[in-house]
């Protein structure tokens, strides 16, 4: 039964430092990882989606990496901005769409 | 914005009685998924729809019921409400067939069971 686990739960920084986000999950047998954010009682934005036989995807600020033989997705934040206060969670897809969840870590970018 | 819209935002409710949530999906995708969001928690799977049957099932009660209609849009029924049913329910909308495109979530409604 695959599952996925993300460290830290929480965490806050200043503004403007880097930063990375853990993911891990026990079964390689995946066939892609997201990345989304969640805005508190709001619903989720995808961020970043990496295909099983991809590294890496990166979208401005933000760098997801895969590496799927030690089961491990990290997500870097860099210069981080108060604006990316938010719940981040992965997600592994190992059917059609049916994604499971990390239970997120909770950002906290301080001004 | 992603397309995929979720009715109502907000609902309260007592336990025993039964709600219909709503979704419409994105333009052009066929295939709609539940997913529960407990407070502190990821979001966990419901069912999947697609061409209005049921494609896959998570681990939920049969009182967690489902409809897909011809244009792709999705109800989600759930029966004799339970306090542990409080959470927010989210609707994601994609093709299905395309793994390399992202799961498009709506904003969610908030079920309160009291």
């Amino acid at each position: 039964k695959q599952e996925v686990t993300q460290i830290p739960a929480a965490l806050s920084v200043p503004e403007g430092e880097n930063l990375v986000l853990n993911c891990s999950f026990t079964d390689s047998a995946i066939y892609n990882l997201q990345w989304f954010r969640q805005d508190p009682g709001k619903g989720l934005t995808s961020l970043l989606l990496i295909q099983s036989s991809q590294r890496e995807q990166t979208s401005g600020r933000l760098n997801a990496s895969l590496d799927k033989s030690s089961g491990r997705s990290t997500l870097y934040i860099a210069a981080s901005q108060p604006g990316d206060s938010a719940t981040y969670l992965c997600a592994v897809d190992g059917a059609t769409n049916k994604l499971i969840f990390g239970t997120g870590t909770l950002l906290a970018v301080q001004p | 914005e992603t397309g995929v819209t979720q009715s109502p935002t907000h609902l309260i409710k007592t336990r025993g009685q039964q709600v219909t949530l709503r979704c419409s999906s994105q333009s052009g995708h066929n295939t709609v998924s539940w997913y529960q969001q407990a407070l502190g928690q990821g979001p966990q799977f419901i069912f999947q729809y697609y061409r209005e049957e049921e494609n896959g099932r998570g681990n939920f009660p049969p009182r967690f019921s489902g409809l897909q209609f011809p244009n792709y849009s999705s109800e989600l029924n759930v029966n004799a409400l339970e306090l542990d049913d409080s959470a927010l329910y989210l609707c994601a909308s994609s093709f299905r067939g395309n793994r390399a495109e992202k799961l498009f979530f709506g904003s969610g409604t908030q079920l309160s069971v009291l």
